[in-house]
């Protein structure tokens, strides 16, 4: 089975650049994550999704950061104007249920890198 | 705020060594707590924990769970360089969101 993917595996840029980040989740999964890990504060929970419709935002770091479903099988994570300190590794990850009722299945990360 | 804790931060062992990773949480509507294992790219999934007082195990590693004192343990008999990874403690405050740990780094020398 295809777990979740991700687009592109890494991405460097320049500063006020405008940064596109793809995930596909597993097929029948209704539930899809973004994360965002740093050395600095760990794995943080940006914005989660359940059947497409945004769920809780509140993780998004600011305006600057959105991210949207259009449908089951695609979301996309922008960022518009980026900056330096947005540099991490972003992961997507999908479940079948909320929460922890069912383990998250993460895809492989962007490595994204601001100049 | 709802917070979970790991500890340690990081840890160095022996093969062959057995290793106890603790994670304790404060969240206002418990779910679930969760363990995950990162090597080099994305976590993976390890068990989940629900009820307390009921250990899950898997080949060398188990876990369990103690809702009354708000901590989970993970453990790992006979450790092996394979089981370097960065060890992750996530909790659900049901369906809020996940709350994850800072992550136990361990390393298992040869």
């Amino acid at each position: 089975d295809a777990g979740v993917i991700q687009s592109p595996r890494h991405e460097v840029t320049e500063m006020g650049q405008e940064v596109t980040l793809r995930c596909k989740p597993i097929s029948g999964h209704d539930y899809l994550f973004w994360y965002r890990q740093t050395m600095m504060r760990g794995l943080e929970l940006l914005i989660y999704f359940n059947n497409n419709v945004p769920i809780d935002d509140s993780g998004m770091p600011e305006d600057r950061f959105s991210a949207k479903m259009p449908n089951a099988s695609f979301s996309t994570l922008k960022i518009q104007p980026s900056e330096p300190r947005d540099s991490a590794v972003y992961f997507c990850a999908s479940s079948f249920g909320g929460g922890g009722n069912q383990p998250q299945h993460f895809g492989d990360g962007t490595r994204l890198s601001i100049l | 705020e709802d917070k979970v804790v790991q500890s340690p931060l990081s840890l160095v062992v022996h093969e062959g060594d057995t290793v106890t990773l603790n994670c304790s949480y404060e969240v206002t509507n418990f779910r679930s707590l969760l363990w995950y294992k990162q090597e080099k790219k994305a976590p993976t999934f390890l068990f989940m924990l629900t009820s307390s007082g009921i250990e899950k195990k898997s080949g060398r590693l188990s876990s369990i769970l103690d809702k009354k004192e708000l901590f989970s343990i993970l453990n790992i008999t006979a450790t092996q360089t394979g089981d370097s990874a960065i060890y992750l403690c996530a909790v659900d405050n049901y369906g809020q969101n996940f709350v994850f740990g800072p992550g136990t780094r361990l390393s298992v020398l040869p």
